[in-house]
């Protein structure tokens, strides 16, 4: 079955862009959504954005001056990255398949923006 | 954008007890309703789509209901790998889908 695996540096500094990739594996990332949805310690989920395989994307609007996601077909691959971070965006980190609703989600990863 | 209203904030039940949790949408969202369940540590699992459909492999005693604005989410019989945080999502109106902000339920 599709699995979904999050990889990217656990700690940033302020100011600076936070990148995180997902890989897709046990099946293709073509004719789905992709999502990003993060996590903050002791808090709930908030949506981030989704990529459809194509490239056509969309963005949380609180959010959105901030963020980019891109995808990698050819490495079944798709990426977040968020700019001028601070430590609200201090969080774990998911991607997962949308459907409107999620029902694979990759582990998560820790991203601590600190200096 | 929609404000998905979870209530309560905590319930407490004992095991093999039935429990109620609650989600209200601040306006219509037809059908396009989810839940999920939360476990320390965890990512959240899907369990209930389309506001009362099973995910693949959900025990029957979790059940979804309702449409609209208001919908429910019952576990029939409250076994101990059931106590964790519950939320749902509405994925009908954008922008954005959005989550409630979740109902811990804990060990009466």
């Amino acid at each position: 079955q599709v699995q979904l695996q999050e990889s990217g540096p656990g700690l940033v500094k302020p100011s600076e862009t936070l990148s995180l990739t997902c890989t897709v594996s046990g099946g293709s990332i073509s004719s789905y959504y992709w999502s990003w949805i993060r996590q903050p310690p002791g808090k709930g989920l908030e949506w981030i954005g989704y990529i459809y395989y194509s490239g056509s994307t969309n963005y949380n609007p609180s959010l959105k001056s901030r963020v980019t996601i891109s995808v990698d077909t050819s490495k079944n691959q798709f990426s977040l990255k968020l700019s001028s971070v601070t430590a609200a965006d201090t969080a774990v980190y998911y991607c997962a398949r949308d459907e409107g609703y999620y029902g694979v989600w990759g582990k998560g990863t820790t991203v601590t923006v600190s200096s | 954008e929609i404000v998905m209203t979870q209530s309560p904030a905590t319930l407490s039940v004992s095991p093999g007890e039935r429990a109620t949790l609650s989600c209200r949408a601040s306006q219509s969202v037809s059908s396009n309703l989810a839940w999920y369940q939360q476990k320390p540590g965890q990512a959240p699992r899907l369990l209930i789509y389309g506001a009362s459909t099973r995910a693949t492999g959900i025990p029957a005693r979790f059940s979804g209901s309702g449409s609209g604005t208001e919908f429910t989410l019952t576990i029939s019989s409250l076994q101990s790998e059931d106590f964790a945080v519950y939320y749902c999502q509405q994925y009908n109106n954008w922008p954005g889908w959005t989550f409630g902000q979740g109902t811990k339920v804990e060990i009466k």
